[in-house]
């Protein structure tokens, strides 16, 4: 059974940093894309970054480009989504997704999540 | 980045049938047939209904089905039951790195 298991999501003030951590279960890791998504609150999805299967290929959306870093080690079965310079609004339950098939998530995690607040 | 427009609320009896839709542009939604649907419920992470424009992963009824023309994608939900009360967005690419979300739709079964 394909699992993914996020954790590191807590409380952190403004402009501090901190990692989130997907670990996967029941699929070849590294053969697959893997996606963050994000959801405020209350909000709809929104689509954070992803990254190919040797990490050599990632994207961001704008709000979070230079700021935050999506990473994988593949023998170590794990993807992590290191985060500086955090804002208010990043605040939001964090989604690690498979992009199990052709541009689409056919699994997700349960979500780990972040506070941003003084 | 602005998200895919979709409506905020659609709703309908059961056994009826619904369709929402997601528009956007020639450079997402109109330029890939890179688009899918999710299933959320409260309190749970999604769940994806629709791949490709029109194609169901296994295991997902096909009560629900996907179409395109254009900019504008549409789920249709036929036979409408109690269960399908959810949030639903659709996701498409947007140039060739970047991916967006529906702004999502509240879906009420009378």
């Amino acid at each position: 059974e394909v699992q993914l298991v996020e954790s590191g999501g807590g409380l952190v003030q403004p402009g501090g940093s901190l990692r989130l951590s997907c670990a996967p279960s029941g699929f070849t890791f590294s053969t697959y894309w893997m996606t963050w998504v994000r959801q405020a609150p209350g909000k709809g999805l929104e689509w954070v970054a992803n990254i190919n299967q040797d990490g050599s290929e990632k994207y961001y959306m704008d709000s979070v480009k230079g700021r935050f870093t999506i990473s994988r080690d593949n023998a170590q079965n794990s993807l992590y989504l290191q985060m500086s310079s955090l804002r208010v609004e990043d605040s939001a339950l964090y989604y690690c997704a498979r992009d199990g098939v052709p541009a689409a998530f056919d699994s997700w995690g349960q979500g780990t999540l972040l506070t941003v607040s003084s | 980045q602005s998200a895919l427009t979709q409506p905020a609320s659609v709703s309908g009896s059961p056994g009826q049938s619904i369709t929402i839709s997601c528009t956007g542009t020639s450079s997402d939604v109109g330029g890939y047939n890179y688009l899918s649907w999710y299933q959320q419920h409260p309190g749970t992470a999604p769940k994806l209904l629709i791949f490709e424009v029109y194609n169901r992963p296994s295991g997902v009824s096909n009560r629900f089905s996907g179409s395109k023309s254009g900019n504008t994608a549409s789920l249709t939900i036929s036979g409408l039951q109690a269960e399908d009360e959810a949030d639903y967005y659709c996701f498409s690419y947007r140039n060739d790195t970047t991916r967006v979300f529906g702004g999502g739709t509240k879906l009420t079964v009378l």
